[in-house]
């Protein structure tokens, strides 16, 4: 079945800097790519995903990039912020029936955004 | 928004004993799923749904029966519970749409301990 990685597992950047999560799939006919944000305490909310027909998608300071050659995705945060401290899952789709997908998920990427 | 309840929010069993976790969904939607969070290892299938009367096996089923006697309702049965069940708990429930992308919301989660 399909196997998600995503580095790295712990991720601290400075207030205003960058972040960025890789994920890399292993079964070609995946075709959505979403991304969940889970805050301490919480459970996971969607926050931007991306589809198999599209390369970039941006939502706000939030830019999802996927490669289907190199079968990989990543995200990326600009500008980041206190509150965009949290755990941050990747996830690809899975064919469990030909009319029925089912999500994969990585391992989780814990992210502290420090002043 | 998708409401998803899950009761009880904490539990601590015994092990060899019964446990179950109950969800409730608000929103008609048809997919109901089961996860394990674990650190390592993310948000893991138990067991997922498409409709009242159906339960499917998902990428760790073993251990765990699943329920889903109505659209609204779906429960993840121990029937006997080892340490290794010690985990949070997740429901989620969602419909995907033409190409398969689908938004899962999820529960708030449910603590498990077995003793």
């Amino acid at each position: 079945g399909e196997q998600v990685e995503q580095l790295p597992s712990i991720l601290r950047v400075q207030e205003g800097s960058s972040a960025s999560i890789n994920c890399s799939y292993e079964d070609s006919a995946s075709n959505y790519f979403p991304w969940y944000k889970q805050e301490p305490g919480e459970n996971p909310k969607l926050i931007i995903d991306i589809r198999s027909n599209m390369e970039r998608k941006q939502i706000q300071e939030l830019i999802v990039l996927l490669d289907k050659k190199a079968k990989r995705f990543s995200l990326h945060i600009t500008d980041t912020q206190p509150g965009d401290s949290a755990m941050y899952f990747c996830a690809a789709s899975e064919e469990a029936s030909s009319s029925f997908s089912k999500l994969v998920f990585g391992q989780g990427t814990s992210l502290s955004v420090v002043p | 928004e998708a409401a998803v309840t899950q009761s009880p929010r904490n539990k601590v069993a015994v092990t060899g004993g019964k446990v179950t976790l109950s969800c409730n969904q608000t929103n008609n939607h048809n997919n109901m799923y089961w996860y394990r969070q674990d650190t390592g290892h993310g948000l893991r299938l138990i067991h997922y749904s498409y409709g009242a009367g159906s339960t499917e096996k998902g990428d760790i089923p073993d251990g765990y029966k699943a329920s889903r006697p109505s659209q609204e309702n779906f429960s993840l049965i121990l029937e006997l519970a080892t340490p290794s069940q010690t985990s949070v708990y997740f429901c989620a429930s969602g419909d995907q749409d033409w190409g398969g992308a689908e938004t899962l919301y999820f529960g708030s989660g449910t603590r498990l301990t077995v003793l």
